[in-house]
């Protein structure tokens, strides 16, 4: 079957660095996205590794890793508007997303 | 300001009655979806439609139906609603080229 593994929360401090982590396993694989989703709002989208490695994109990054099934996303300098809830959705075989329950991130002054 | 628009944005609804949420993209995405969100679940995918015309099934789509008249439109009928129908609904659509979906701001329904 298709299953994502993700924390389903996280705390952590204005400022600091937080790695959320998401493993996979899906019939195929085309790629992952990580969406971003704030309380009562839509998902909206961060970011799409299709290629092993680290994508760089500000304050955000995001690894992936085909072989492990591994992924993460890398929140740095932490402000409180990133408190959010964080989506993990591989795209499978016939280029459906797959969504993990997502990891609730709650940052702290 | 182009995107996706769904509507209402909440309802309550009682048992039994007929229910449409209503989509409309203006970005000439070919690919649309709908989704319920309940609390500590994934996002799960009701029905979709790659292009106007055709429409799929996916995961949960008993008591849900769909059509695809135009690319624009997409809504979604509970023929009978029931209580386990209450949930967050989003409607999504993508250009397929990329995959990355652009979402609808979400319809809350309550099924008393």
């Amino acid at each position: 079957g298709q299953n994502i593994d993700q924390p389903t929360e996280m705390t952590a401090t204005e400022g600091a660095i937080v790695q959320i982590n998401c493993t996979y396993q899906t019939s195929g694989f085309n790629g992952l996205f990580w969406y971003q989703q704030h309380a009562g709002e839509a998902p909206t989208f961060l970011s799409y590794n299709v290629l092993d490695g680290l994508e760089e994109k500000g304050r955000f990054s995001s690894f992936l890793s085909r072989s492990k099934g591994y992924s993460y996303l890398l929140l740095k300098e932490l402000q409180m508007k990133d408190s959010a809830s964080y989506l993990c959705a591989p795209l499978d075989s016939n280029y459906q997303l797959i969504w993990g329950a997502g990891t609730k991130l709650i940052i702290k002054p | 300001i182009a995107g996706i628009t769904q509507a209402p944005t909440s309802q309550i609804l009682a048992a039994g009655r007929r229910m449409t949420l209503r989509c409309t993209q203006d970005m000439r995405h070919n690919a649309m979806y709908w989704y319920r969100q309940d609390l500590g679940l994934g996002l799960r995918l009701i029905h979709y439609s790659n292009t106007a015309g055709t429409t799929g099934k996916g995961e949960v789509p008993d008591g849900y139906s769909v059509s695809r008249a135009n690319t624009d439109d997409f809504p979604l009928t509970l023929a009978s609603a029931v209580p386990s129908q209450t949930s967050v609904y989003f409607c999504a659509s993508s250009d397929s080229t990329s995959g990355e979906l652009f979402f609808g701001e979400g319809s809350r329904l309550t099924v008393l």
